[in-house]
């Protein structure tokens, strides 16, 4: 079945920093990819998404490239805010059959200090 | 504000005891999900509607679980004779249209179950 593996947090950046959280997948078909983040108290909001094969997805600074061939969606920004620490959720929307549910990684917890 | 609300937002019950929770979904949105998320871990999906139809029920969703998506419109989602492992957040989600398009999360129900 599908699957997403991100990388373990908890991750620790100083202001300005560059940010680089690893996401890949296994799915059959060709599924869409989305990061979500998840701030203190609040509910998961999406902040990017790519629907096939070398889109890239932005927001916020934020970037991701959908690239099929190491069947990865990492999530980059150049430099972090203060205002960035949450935790960020990679995921994967089926295709085919199973379009209707998204399939989440474990979460990564970012912290940026000043 | 015409995102997903859900109520209540924090529930503690004792073992045994049923809760019932609430989801109301964007009004033009004719998909509804129901995921579970415990801690340090990401979403698992449990079920979804399709207008008033329940399409789909995850493996995780025991028979002491039971939604409702009457007229379409919100969405309970009922766990009887509750049980310590029972305690998670439930989050509601929904969407215009499948394949591809985000999902839209509630900010949950935290249940605690003594």
């Amino acid at each position: 079945g599908d699957s997403v593996t991100q990388m373990e947090g908890p991750v620790t950046l100083s202001e300005e920093a560059f940010l680089t959280i690893n996401c890949t997948y296994t799915a059959t078909g060709y599924p869409s990819l989305f990061w979500y983040v998840q701030y203190p108290g609040e509910g998961l909001q999406l902040l990017l998404k790519a629907t096939k094969a070398d889109d890239k997805g932005s927001n916020k600074g934020f970037e991701a490239t959908y690239r099929k061939e190491t069947t990865s969606f990492h999530l980059e920004k150049g430099s972090v805010q203060v205002s960035d620490s949450a935790v960020y959720f990679c995921a994967l929307g089926g295709s085919g059959g199973s379009n209707y549910k998204l399939t989440f990684g474990k979460g990564t917890l970012l912290t940026v200090n000043p | 504000d015409t995102g997903v609300s859900q109520d209540p937002r924090h529930k503690i019950t004792k073992r045994g005891q049923n809760v019932t929770f609430r989801c109301d979904p964007i009004s033009e949105h004719n998909r509804l999900y129901w995921y579970r998320q415990t801690l340090g871990q990401g979403p698992e999906f449990l079920t979804y509607f399709q207008n008033e139809a329940q399409l789909e029920k995850s493996r995780l969703l025991s028979d002491r679980f039971s939604a409702e998506r009457p007229k379409g419109s919100f969405s309970t989602l009922e766990i009887q004779r509750t049980e310590q492992g029972d305690s998670a957040m439930y989050l509601c989600a929904s969407s215009l249209v499948a394949g591809g398009t985000e999902q839209f999360f509630g900010p949950g129900t935290r249940l605690t179950v003594l």
